[in-house]
């Protein structure tokens, strides 16, 4: 059974970068075949696509967020990590990592974590 | 990229069938047939539904179907439960390799 697990800081605070790292049990993340990504949900709010990346490292990311965002790779520890750069309040949200396959959607869910900008 | 376009609220009786739409664009949903739905109950992580249009993955239970036509994609969720109350997503791949969503449908079981 393929597991996500998200983990970094709860809170912070305005203009600092919001990072945070996802790791992948259960499946290879360098086996390809599927993209690794990040989703946000703003308190009382929709599902926002952040990006997601492929095993070879090719990342794609919103349009809206691209310039302040990087997603990165790590096959040897098969995990995957999202910086945000210069957060405001509105970046508060539960962030969940999920993997994302062409033919199944995004099928494996973290848990999420709720990240809260506030100084 | 604007959102995909979801009502915000449908409701059922214990039984019942509902329909959920998901309109999009040429661009999106009527261009391909990789429209997902999704089930988020409050507090919890969402889960998959609906994949590839009307393709369910193992053991979800053959209540829940998905259909497309032209620009809009719908969810049927027949034989109403109480546990079906939550909240519905519908998402879309597009052509720039960026997957979009819905705005999120909520349904309440009467």
């Amino acid at each position: 059974q393929v597991q996500l697990q998200e983990s970094g800081p709860g809170l912070v605070k305005p203009s600092q970068t919001l990072s945070l790292t996802c790791a992948v049990s259960g499946d290879s993340i360098s086996s390809g075949g599927y993209y690794w990504s990040w989703i946000r949900q703003r308190p009382g709010k929709g599902l926002e696509w952040i990006g997601y990346i492929y095993h070879s490292g090719s990342a794609y990311y919103n349009p809206s967020l691209k310039s302040l965002v990087t997603i990165s790779i790590d096959t040897s520890k098969n995990q995957f990590s999202l910086k945000l750069n210069s957060v405001t309040a509105a970046d508060t949200a539960v962030y969940y990592c999920v993997r994302y396959g062409d033919y199944v959607g995004f099928d494996y869910w973290g848990r999420g974590t709720l990240v809260t900008v506030s100084s | 990229q604007s959102a995909l376009t979801q009502p915000a609220s449908v409701s059922g009786s214990p039984g019942q069938s509902i329909n959920i739409s998901c309109t999009g664009t040429s661009s999106d949903i009527d261009g391909y047939n990789y429209v997902s739905w999704y089930q988020q109950h409050p507090g919890k992580a969402p889960t998959l539904l609906i994949h590839d249009v009307s393709n369910r993955p193992s053991g979800l239970s053959n209540r829940f179907s998905g259909s497309k036509s032209g620009n809009t994609a719908s969810l049927t969720i027949s034989g109403l439960q109480a546990e079906d109350e939550a909240y519905y997503y519908c998402s879309s791949y597009t052509p720039s390799t960026t997957p979009l969503f819905g705005g999120g449908t909520k349904l309440t079981v009467l």
